[in-house]
């Protein structure tokens, strides 16, 4: 069953601008993942943060984690046309053998 | 990284028949993962297939819908057998790495 739940579902901006998207989760937690996926083909891994992380940063890419909330943040800044894509958090979970828990997912589109 | 080569990369198949999706990984893993992507939703995990022994499968599937093949730590087999129009949907390979999942590119399977 999925934990995740994100928000918004879909999400439209113009090239340049940032692009936030929220993931709330609802068991602890050992890490939390974003993917992203272009068109239903495979996933590529964006950006891992751990549970005792709270901010990452990758080129554009900035990943926050509260686990109090239980919820994480994908900042995309200076958006381009090319990071239209459906974004997924997936979490591993405490306790379970290794695997991933996906969230619902959002949409981005960015358009020119 | 692994790199997963998957295949085939989509099908349309007649109900009441089987496909069998093939991924191998340029490098040994212990476990491989299967997903079903349906149409617009986020990914759920079918099984865990390790070598050498059967699969473990999630809630809600079972070895008779979805075989699984393990012959070596490179290779898996997913069937989907009996097929209806409800089978519909994304199948994805996954094993992982040292920061996160690397995913096949999918098969989008169609029943008819």
């Amino acid at each position: 069953s999925q934990q995740g739940e994100e928000d918004p579902q879909a999400l439209s901006i113009q090239e340049g601008e940032n692009a936030t998207m929220n993931c709330s989760y609802k068991t602890s937690i050992n890490n939390l993942q974003w993917y992203r996926q272009n068109s239903g083909r495979g996933l590529v891994h964006l950006i891992l943060i751990r549970s005792n992380e709270r901010e990452k940063h990758s080129g554009r890419l900035r990943v926050t984690l509260d686990t109090s909330k239980k919820s994480s943040s994908l900042l995309i800044t200076a958006s381009r046309a090319a990071d239209t894509a459906s974004y997924f958090c997936a979490t591993e979970n405490t306790g379970t053998a290794s695997k991933l828990t996906f969230g619902t997912g959002t949409r981005l589109q960015v358009t020119l | 990284s692994a790199v997963i080569s998957q295949k085939p990369s989509r099908d349309i198949c007649q109900r009441g028949t089987s496909l069998t999706i093939q991924c191998q990984v340029d490098s040994q893993v212990t476990m491989m993962f299967w997903y079903r992507q349906q149409p617009g939703q986020s990914l759920t995990l079918i099984a865990t297939a390790n070598q050498g022994s059967e699969a473990t499968y999630e809630s809600g599937f079972v070895i008779d819908k979805f075989p699984i093949s393990r012959p070596n730590l490179t290779f898996s087999t997913l069937t989907v057998s009996n097929m209806s129009p409800e089978d519909s949907s994304i199948y994805l390979c996954s094993v992982r790495g040292g920061n996160g999942y690397t995913f096949g590119s999918g098969t989008r399977l169609t029943v008819v």
